[in-house]
């Protein structure tokens, strides 16, 4: 069975400091690992995936996650934050099979001027 | 493109009413998806079509029906809906359903707002 634990419902950074938001998963097999953002009113937006290929995974607005299998982790980080990242962010696993993705409960970032 | 697109974004009913959400997307996908969602929680999965057949139902009420009628359009009829119905409900689409090996990737639409009054 596959699971996701965001470690922080909350985060709150300074504009212009690092982020870092917390993953850690559980899968039984080789999983797929996504970073999607929802903005205020808006849909879910794909950040960035991983898929077993390189472990540090680069997406949009600057915002990159390293897959780091022996501490089952896939920690989202950017090194400035900006306004427009104020956002709820979600980590999903995707396992092998017919299995629909599993999303955990969300982290609220916001960003302070 | 990666577009998946909804219509309306925004509808208000009453609980006697009998309206329709639709989902449409261009990329070739052969997997589409329903999913609710309430404020401040993660989307919840309702539906997925594959090649255009429902392959999982996650136990939704019958006061929601999907359809699919071709593999570009998604629909979620609603009937005797009830107030706590009221959410945003997402359309999703990817490559396939089975994700295997691939990473298949899901890409959601800005979503509907449903009220039911």
């Amino acid at each position: 069975a596959q699971s996701v634990t965001q470690l922080d419902s909350h985060v709150s950074v300074s504009e212009g400091t690092p982020v870092l938001l917390r993953c850690n998963y559980s899968s039984s097999y080789s999983p797929s690992l996504f970073w999607y953002v929802q903005h205020p009113n808006k849909g879910l937006q794909l950040l960035l995936k991983y898929t077993s290929a390189a472990t540090l995974v680069k997406g949009i607005n600057g915002f990159e996650a390293e897959f780091k299998k022996s501490e089952t982790s896939f920690h989202l980080t950017k090194p400035s934050a900006h306004m427009s990242d104020a956002a709820e962010y979600f980590c999903v696993v995707s396992d092998l099979g017919n299995t629909p993705l599993v999303f955990g409960k969300g982290t609220r970032l916001s960003v302070i001027a | 493109d990666t577009e998946v697109t909804q219509t309306p974004k925004h509808l208000v009913m009453g609980m006697t009413n009998k309206k329709s959400l639709k989902c449409e997307q261009h990329m070739g996908h052969r997997a589409m998806y329903w999913y609710k969602q309430k404020a401040k929680k993660p989307p919840e999965l309702m539906f997925v079509y594959s090649y255009e057949k429902l392959s999982i139902n996650e136990s939704v009420p019958s006061r929601f029906s999907p359809e699919c009628p071709n593999s570009s359009l998604l629909n979620l009829h609603l009937h005797a809906l009830q107030p706590e119905d009221s959410a945003l409900y997402l359309c999703a689409s990817s490559l396939l359903a089975n994700s295997q090996g691939s990473g298949n990737t899901i890409y959601f639409g800005e979503g509907s707002w449903l009220t039911v009054v």
